[in-house]
């Protein structure tokens, strides 16, 4: 039974526009989330993240907003760029990360 | 600074046969964190070390997986006998203190495919 999902597969944007990436959780004692990148051939990166006790955290073009009572997350990233076409994976990490199952993101010039 | 490599990229195994996945960390990364993902699904934790040390195995499947870490350097992961359910990437990650999770240096994966 997945703890963090994520219900889009995939999300097509256009260069320069704004890709919102979402995430859900079911475990209310969840408190520290994060994003992680991934492109082929390679292993995660971690991209950014946000304690529970924040509800926007923000990096350069990205940012997370956190929504506890929702229990829902959501990425960001302003504007995009080809170069950001690749596998974001939310997760949490309570006494280990739990990822979701990731969201394939391409950014067409 | 090299970063986390995992041998081999790639093995095709048939079921039943044995199969031993690397793992380098980064050199001085106590911390060291098997991972899988099946088939396009959500990167499951397997095990943690610290040094030599089992700090976490609660995600290994069953008792046909084994993980090592002798010496507290390179991990061995062994999956006898392999079966198809166990196809999928195996990624290795390390860090050089336990955190939660943004410090972890992932390698490139391990491609596993059982027939």
């Amino acid at each position: 039974d997945q703890q963090v999902k994520q219900n889009s597969p995939s999300l097509s944007v256009q260069e320069g526009r704004i890709s919102i990436l979402n995430c859900d959780y079911t475990n209310s004692m969840f408190d520290y989330f994060l994003w992680y990148k991934k492109y082929p051939a390679e292993g995660p990166t971690f991209l950014i993240s946000i304690s529970s006790i924040k509800d926007k955290n923000e990096d350069g073009r990205f940012t997370v907003f956190l929504n506890k009572s929702a229990k829902h997350l959501s990425l960001h990233i302003v504007p995009s760029q080809p170069g950001d076409s690749a596998v974001y994976f939310c997760a949490t990490s309570y006494d280990k990360v739990i990822f979701g199952p990731g969201t394939s993101l391409s950014v067409i010039p | 600074e090299a970063g986390v490599t995992q041998f081999p990229s790639h093995s095709v195994i048939e079921k039943g046969q044995t199969v031993t996945l690397r793992c380098d960390p980064i050199s001085g990364h106590d911390n060291l964190y098997w991972y899988r993902r099946v088939m396009g699904k959500e990167i499951k934790f397997l095990l943690h070390f610290v040094k030599e040390s089992k700090q976490d195995e609660s995600g290994m499947p069953n008792n046909r997986f084994l993980a090592e870490r002798t010496g507290g350097t390179y991990s061995t992961l062994k999956v006898q006998p392999a079966e198809l359910e166990d196809s999928g990437v195996y990624f290795c990650a390390s860090s050089q203190e336990r955190d939660r999770g943004e410090t972890q240096y992932f390698g490139p994966g391990t491609r596993l495919l059982v027939l």
